[in-house]
């Protein structure tokens, strides 16, 4: 069974900071891996698919690598904004039954 | 263009009631998923569509729960009866195909008191 961790739950950093969030899952044969944000009371936004043959994909001020042999996934997120205080969540898609299974997600605080 | 709809926003119960919840995926999107989201926690997949056809719902718990996409459009999620327990976020999601990037909806907030 597909397990996905994220590292740290709660991250506090202040504006202007470079900063790195973790995913691990412990099944290496995905089909792809989301990362997604959520803001408090509303639903999930898709902000980078990986597949599984690539390693990074890059949008704006986020960059998401992907290691499928080791389980690592990371968001990179450069020049934090204020706005950009969210929950982060990562999930992994197997493929074989096109699930999602997702982490329990980092909170992440940018302050002023 | 519209994102996914759900209905209502919050729901507040009492146990032993019933309950349904509504979504209307984005125009054209094939897939259709019901998730749980407990707090705290990332959202967890109930029932998959595929058109009208529920092809994963073996998350579902059959004896409270029951879905159905009338139409490969809208679809509806209900429990018969509500326990405690079941107080958290239901999500509606869509996609153009299964592997596609999903879409999310604001989701449904229940209280079961």
């Amino acid at each position: 069974k597909q397990e996905v961790t994220q590292i740290p739950a709660a991250l506090s950093v202040p504006e202007g900071e470079n900063l790195v969030l973790n995913c691990s899952f412990t099944d290496s044969a995905i089909y792809n891996l989301q990362w997604f944000r959520q803001d408090p009371g509303k639903g999930l936004t898709s902000l980078l698919l990986i597949q599984s043959s690539q390693r990074e994909q890059t949008s704006g001020r986020l960059n998401a690598s992907l290691d499928k042999s080791s389980g690592r996934s990371t968001l990179y997120i450069a020049a934090s904004q204020p706005g950009d205080s969210a929950t982060y969540l990562c999930a992994v898609d197997t493929g074989t039954a096109s699930k999602l299974t997702f982490g329990t997600g980092t909170r992440l605080q940018v302050t002023l | 263009e519209a994102g996914v709809v759900q209905s209502p926003r919050y729901k507040i119960i009492e146990k032993k009631q019933p309950v349904a919840f509504w979504c209307n995926p984005i125009s054209g999107h094939n897939t259709l998923y019901w998730y749980l989201q407990n707090l705290g926690q990332g959202p967890e997949l109930l029932i998959r569509y595929e058109n009208e056809e529920a092809v994963d719902d073996s998350q579902l718990p059959k004896d409270r729960f029951s879905a159905e996409r009338l139409k490969g459009v809208d679809s509806t999620l209900k429990i018969q009866p509500a326990e405690l327990g079941d107080s958290a976020v239901y999500l509606c999601a869509s996609s153009p195909g299964a592997a596609d990037t999903q879409y999310f909806g604001p989701g449904t907030r229940l209280t079961v008191l």
